[in-house]
């Protein structure tokens, strides 16, 4: 049972231009977190999505990112006009459901964005 | 605000020399405290789920514990294998996510 797949796992951007992350989630898992992970910084939430809906967007800055989780293929992360403060590590993670129980996260290994 | 710390940011021992990880948090309402390990260019890979205070889980060398305010991770005679960045991170009730709040970590090198 293949785990959570990120790729790509490396992607270098110059500033303006757009970067596409995407997460293919574990089978059977609806399910899609996006955080991101700075230097020195902890892992922050940036976006919960199922199938089709964005469930929450708290942790995502208004302007230039944009995530989709459509009904067929990857959840994708979507940066526009990166900016070099946007260098960090963007891990995706999944689980199955939304259970009245705890649903641990499976985390892919991320993807290492570098704007120069 | 939902909150956690974690100390110290650092911690290299010797094999089998015995320690313990501090998470301290700050949270509303606690869902649930989760342990991760973290190796380099990886992802989080999960440990343990604590839900209530007096709670303990173990793993081989790794025992956690919770109490209303923090969480110990207990580690009994490491091995340079456990080598990694541990993070701790909260759950909060109320809300329609599982979103997790992480600690900035503590990066555990054991030496041989």
């Amino acid at each position: 049972n293949a785990g959570v797949m990120q790729n790509p796992r490396h992607l270098v951007r110059r500033r303006g231009q757009e970067a596409r992350l995407r997460c293919s989630p574990m089978k059977g898992h609806s399910h899609v977190y996006w955080y991101r992970q700075l230097p020195e910084e902890g892992l922050k939430f940036m976006v919960y999505l199922q199938k089709e809906n964005i469930i929450d967007e708290s942790g995502m800055p208004k302007e230039r990112f944009s995530a989709e989780f459509p009904k067929e293929g990857p959840s994708i992360l979507r940066i526009q006009q990166v900016v070099r403060g946007d260098s960090a590590a963007y891990f995706c993670a999944s689980s199955p459901n939304q259970g009245a129980n705890n649903e641990k996260l499976f985390f892919g290994s991320g993807t290492q964005l570098s704007v120069l | 605000e939902d909150q956690v710390t974690q100390s110290p940011e650092a911690l290299r021992l010797q094999e089998g020399e015995s320690s313990s990880l501090n998470c301290s948090y700050t949270v509303s309402g606690l869902r649930g405290l989760f342990w991760y390990r973290q190796d380099p260019g990886k992802g989080p890979e999960f440990l343990f789920t604590l839900y209530s205070a007096g709670e303990e889980k173990e793993k081989e060398r790794l025992k956690a514990t919770l109490t209303k305010k923090e969480s110990f991770l207990h580690i009994t005679a490491p091995k340079p294998e456990d080598s990694a960045t541990y993070l701790c991170a909260v759950q909060a009730k109320g809300g329609a996510t599982n979103k997790l709040i992480f600690g900035t970590g503590t990066l555990l090198a054991v030496q041989p």
